[in-house]
């Protein structure tokens, strides 16, 4: 069966420093894979998408980036964090030819 | 752009009630309709799918409908327990599409 993995779980990080989070997937191949936002108490905020490796869709500007250097590995990165930052960070599966998603764990980033 | 829009943002509900959560989405061409429940502090979770041909699904206490004339579609959960309290947040997407557009979530408060 297919697992997601994210790590770390928590991370408390000061401003301007660097960031990076990763995310691997166990059971499938080709997956598209997404970064997620979740500001506390709010929605969904879809930050990266990659239907393959080296490809990467961003859906919002800002100071992050991601990279997909192998076909299961998704990585979030920042050179220097904000305190906007701070958040719940959500990976996502989709298998190529299907449409539901599934979410991992999370990474719980609190920027101070 | 493809937007899904979903109400009430609050529903608070006494224990043994029934809860119904709407969604409107845009893209005509969406056929896949997820809901997800995401308890406190943890990831969303997929409790529930209909697809376009379909009308109606139902799963124990819960069950979605689907008005492709209207683009509207509805969660019911009936009979309404203390572990339903969670936000529920319903998506779209299409066949062919690399994104799922998330509703902004629904914050269920079911009261015992």
């Amino acid at each position: 069966s297919q697992t997601i993995h994210q790590w770390p779980a928590t991370l408390v990080q000061p401003v301007g420093s660097p960031l990076s989070l990763e995310c691997t997937v166990e059971g499938t191949s080709n997956p598209n894979l997404y970064w997620y936002r979740q500001a506390a108490g709010r929605g969904l905020q879809l930050l990266f998408y990659s239907v393959g490796i080296g490809q990467i869709s961003s859906e919002v500007p800002q100071n992050l980036s991601a990279s997909r250097p192998q076909d299961r590995q998704f990585i979030l990165s920042s050179k220097k964090l904000l305190l906007s930052d701070s958040g719940f960070y959500l990976c996502a599966w989709r298998p190529g030819l299907q449409e539901t998603q599934y979410f991992g764990p999370g990474t719980r980033l609190l920027v101070l | 752009g493809e937007n899904v829009e979903q109400h009430p943002s609050t529903l608070s509900v006494q224990e043994g009630d029934s809860a119904v959560i709407k969604c409107t989405y845009s893209d005509s061409a969406s056929n896949y309709f997820p809901w997800y429940k995401q308890e406190l502090g943890k990831r969303p979770q997929l409790i529930i799918d209909i697809r376009s041909n379909v009308g109606e699904k139902k799963d124990q206490r819960i069950a979605v409908t689907l008005n492709k004339t209207a683009k509207h579609f509805s969660l019911h959960i009936t009979e309404t327990q203390p572990e339903d309290s969670a936000v529920y947040f319903c998506a779209a997407s299409r066949t062919g599409g690399f994104k799922t557009i998330f509703g902004a979530g629904t914050r269920l408060f079911v009261k015992a």
